[in-house]
């Protein structure tokens, strides 16, 4: 079974550019998360998907991050325009069903570093 | 005071100790408790799920959970050095999202 699929892996942009990062998740499963892993620190959530629809943004800063999900299979994360302290792991993941938010299923991530 | 609580080491152990990794959170609605693994430059890796209170074994692996002191453990037996990574408590209440730690960094000696 292919895991989560995440792209690109390491990206560099200077401050005020716009960044985008895509994900495929695991075939079959329905809901999807972006996470936030600022070095030293564990992940913080910025939105959760179930299927096509938001669940959780509560934690997403949407004057500069969106995200969407419109076929409700594979996602893309946005930021426009990026600061420094940006500068982060974006991991995705990737669960079966819905409700809880247990036993996710992680990418590899995307390294962003904002100069 | 965050919700969860995890010393970032590094803890450094050499070949075959046993290891102990712990957190303590302050939500008494978690139940659903977690071990994730964490390699460099890869994503966390679901290590071990426990359900509310009580122990859990796999392999070479033991986590515990303790919710009257709010408290949960991973044991790891005869580590090796293919152990060495990040390990990752995380918890979540049901429905809710999960919380994480911010990892202890294990290094084993060979």
């Amino acid at each position: 079974e292919a895991g989560v699929a995440q792209s690109p892996r390491y990206k560099i942009i200077e401050k005020r550019q716009s960044v985008a990062f895509w994900c495929n998740p695991i075939s079959g499963h329905a809901t999807l998360y972006w996470y936030q892993q600022i070095l030293g620190q564990g992940p913080k959530l910025l939105i959760q998907f179930q299927n096509n629809g938001v669940v959780d943004d509560s934690q997403l800063p949407k004057d500069r991050f969106s995200a969407e999900r419109l076929k409700g299979v594979d996602s893309t994360l946005k930021i426009q325009p990026a600061k420094l302290e940006d500068s982060a792991v974006y991991l995705c993941a990737s669960r079966s069903g819905g409700g809880g938010s247990e036993k996710l299923f992680f990418g590899s991530g995307t390294q962003l570093s904002v100069l | 005071q965050k919700e969860v609580e995890q010393d970032p080491g590094p803890l450094s152990v050499p070949e075959g100790a046993i290891v102990s990794l712990n957190c303590t959170y302050s939500n008494s609605a978690f139940q659903y408790f977690m071990w994730y693994r964490q390699y460099s430059r890869k994503g966390p890796e679901l290590l071990m799920y426990t359900y509310s209170s009580g122990n859990k074994e796999d392999g070479r692996f033991t986590a515990q959970v303790d919710k009257s002191s709010k408290y949960i453990s991973l044991f790891i037996r005869d580590s090796q050095p293919s152990d060495s990574a990040t390990y990752l408590c995380a918890m979540s209440a049901r429905g809710n999202k999960l919380v994480f730690g911010a990892g202890t960094i294990l290094r084993v000696k060979s």
